[in-house]
C-alpha cells in the first residue's frame, strides 16, 4: 500500500485481556519497527524485524509482549494479561533498504487504553 | 546509554515569528540526528536529518546543523505558519544501529 496501516485505531482492553495489534508494512519494505509512545512522550523503541527474522527484541518491557512476523511482511505485537501501564500508543514504522538513514515511514498507530 | 534532550514546550508563537526548538544528545560514536514531525492526527514524518558533523539538514523552510562540539541539533525557522502547529521531535540512531532514540517531543502552536 501507499503507507504504512495500524489496526485497531483504537482499543479498549479490560485488564488482564489479551489484545493483538497489526500493522501492514509498505510493500517491499524489508525492516519493520515497532515503538511505544506512552502520553505526552517520545517513542520508545520495542522490537525490530527484518525479513521475518526478529533482529532486536531488547526494548520489550517483559515476557507479556510478543511480537511476530511469520511470512515477512504483516506483524503482530501481541499483549498478554494487559495492565494499566500497558495503555500507550503503539507504532508501527518500515524501512527500504537503506534503512534509517532513509527514515521510516510511521504509520499513524494504536492507541491502547487498559481500564 | 544513548539519550535526547529536548526544550519544553508547549512552544507558542505568532504567524511569521522565529523558531527555535533546542535539542542536545548523548551518545558514542558518530550517530545520525533526525528531527520528525507529528502533526495531529497523523504518524510521524521524517522533517529533516543529518548523518555527520556540520552537516546541515534543510526541509520545509526548517534547517538544523550537526553540532558535534555542543553535541547538538537545533531546530530553526525563519518564519513559522500556522500549518507548522505540531510535535516535533528531535531523534538519533547511533552508529550502525537501526532502530531510534527519541526525545520526548516539544509542540508547537502558531497564532494566527
Amino acid at each position: 500500500g501507499a503507507g504504512v496501516s495500524q489496526s485497531p485505531r483504537y482499543k479498549v482492553a479490560k485488564r488482564g485481556q489479551d489484545v493483538a495489534l497489526r500493522c501492514d508494512p509498505i510493500s517491499g519494505h524489508v525492516s519493520l519497527f515497532w515503538y511505544q509512545q506512552a502520553l505526552g512522550q517520545g517513542p520508545e523503541f520495542l522490537t525490530y524485524f527484518q525479513n521475518e527474522a526478529q533482529l532486536d527484541k531488547s526494548g520489550l518491557p517483559s515476557d507479556r509482549f510478543f511480537a511476530e512476523r511469520p511470512e515477512g511482511s504483516v506483524s503482530t505485537l501481541k499483549i498478554q494479561r494487559t495492565q494499566q501501564e500497558d495503555s500507550a500508543v503503539y507504532l508501527c514504522a518500515s524501512s527500504g533498504r537503506q534503512g534509517v538513514i532513509g527514515g521510516y515511514t510511521f504509520g499513524s498507530g494504536t492507541r491502547l487504553t487498559v481500564v | 546509554g544513548n539519550s535526547v534532550t529536548q526544550m519544553e514546550g508547549p512552544v507558542t508563537l505568532s504567524e511569521e515569528a522565529f523558531l527555535t526548538i533546542n535539542c542536545t544528545y548523548t551518545a558514542t560514536g558518530y550517530p545520525s540526528l533526525f528531527w520528525y514531525v507529528q502533526y495531529p492526527g497523523e504518524g510521524l514524518q521524517l522533517l529533516l536529518k543529518a548523518t555527520k558533523a556540520d552537516d546541515k539538514g534543510s526541509n520545509k523552510g526548517f534547517e538544523a546543523t550537526y553540532r558535534k562540539e555542543t553535541t547538538s541539533f537545533h531546530l530553526e525557522k525563519g518564519s513559522v505558519q500556522v500549518s507548522d502547529s505540531a510535535v516535533y521531535f528531535c531523534a538519533l540512531s547511533a552508529t550502525g544501529g537501526q532502530n531510534f532514540v527519541f526525545g520526548p517531543g516539544t509542540r508547537l502552536s502558531v497564532l494566527p
